[in-house]
């Protein structure tokens, strides 16, 4: 199975700071990757799909790069409302799989 | 407004049996993929399995194949994981979700989940 790894485990950031979130995957997974956010209690949310593009109502803060095997989350200037934990996945093959999370957080 | 709905997670004893539904309404179900992800407590996402908008294709992950079961009804717009052969890692919140609506792949609608406790 094609195994994704995000990195880091925590961002500690304040309101107005730039994230930048990575998912390393195992294999190529071409441009079949999405990012989700998760708040507490909350399923999660489709952000970006095939890599690059914002899903509908998604703020123009969030933006998504990279193809193959190597691919970024970035929060241009963090809003109170972003502080959650995000996760990429990827549907190039069976089964899909999700990496292990970012969590950002208020520094 | 889609709406999917999630029921049947309770608490049950490893080696049992249990039969989640989820509920869908506002959108073509039946023109539509199908997928269960689950979460154990305090963990991260992990996909449980995929049917097709006919049923022709099914897929499970590695953990669940063999003891799992996922079907749907397009009539009564409805989707079902049977899960036998419990086991204690197999409790978490377990969630419907389906792709839209900006393309036919990736999951842009979810419930709001159905806690599964496998616990003696």
């Amino acid at each position: 199975e094609i195994v994704l790894t995000q990195s880091p485990p925590t961002l500690s950031l304040s309101p107005g700071e730039r994230a930048t979130l990575s998912c390393r995957a195992s294999q190529s997974v071409s441009n079949y990757l999405a990012w989700y956010q998760q708040k507490p209690g909350q399923a999660p949310r489709l952000l970006i799909y095939d890599a690059s593009n914002r899903a509908t109502d998604i703020p123009a803060r969030f933006s998504g790069s990279g193809s193959g095997t190597e691919f970024t989350l970035t929060i241009s200037s963090l809003a109170p409302e972003d502080f959650a934990v995000y996760y990429c996945q990827q549907r190039s093959d069976w089964p899909l799989t999700f990496g292990g999370g970012t969590k950002v957080e208020i520094k | 407004e889609v709406r999917l709905v999630e029921s049947g997670g309770r608490l049950v004893k490893p080696g049992g049996s249990l039969r989640l539904s989820c509920a869908a309404s506002g959108f073509s179900f039946s023109s539509y993929s199908m997928n269960w992800v689950r979460q154990a407590p305090g963990k991260g996402l992990e996909w449980v399995s995929y049917i097709s908008s006919s049923s022709s294709y099914i897929h499970y992950g590695d953990s669940v194949r063999g003891r799992f079961t996922i079907s749907r009804d397009n009539d009564k717009n409805s989707l079902n994981l049977q899960m036998n052969s419990l086991r204690v890692e197999d409790t978490g919140v377990y969630y419907c979700a389906t792709p839209g609506p900006d393309n036919w792949n990736d999951l842009g609608y979810w419930g709001q989940g159905t806690l599964v406790t496998v616990s003696s």
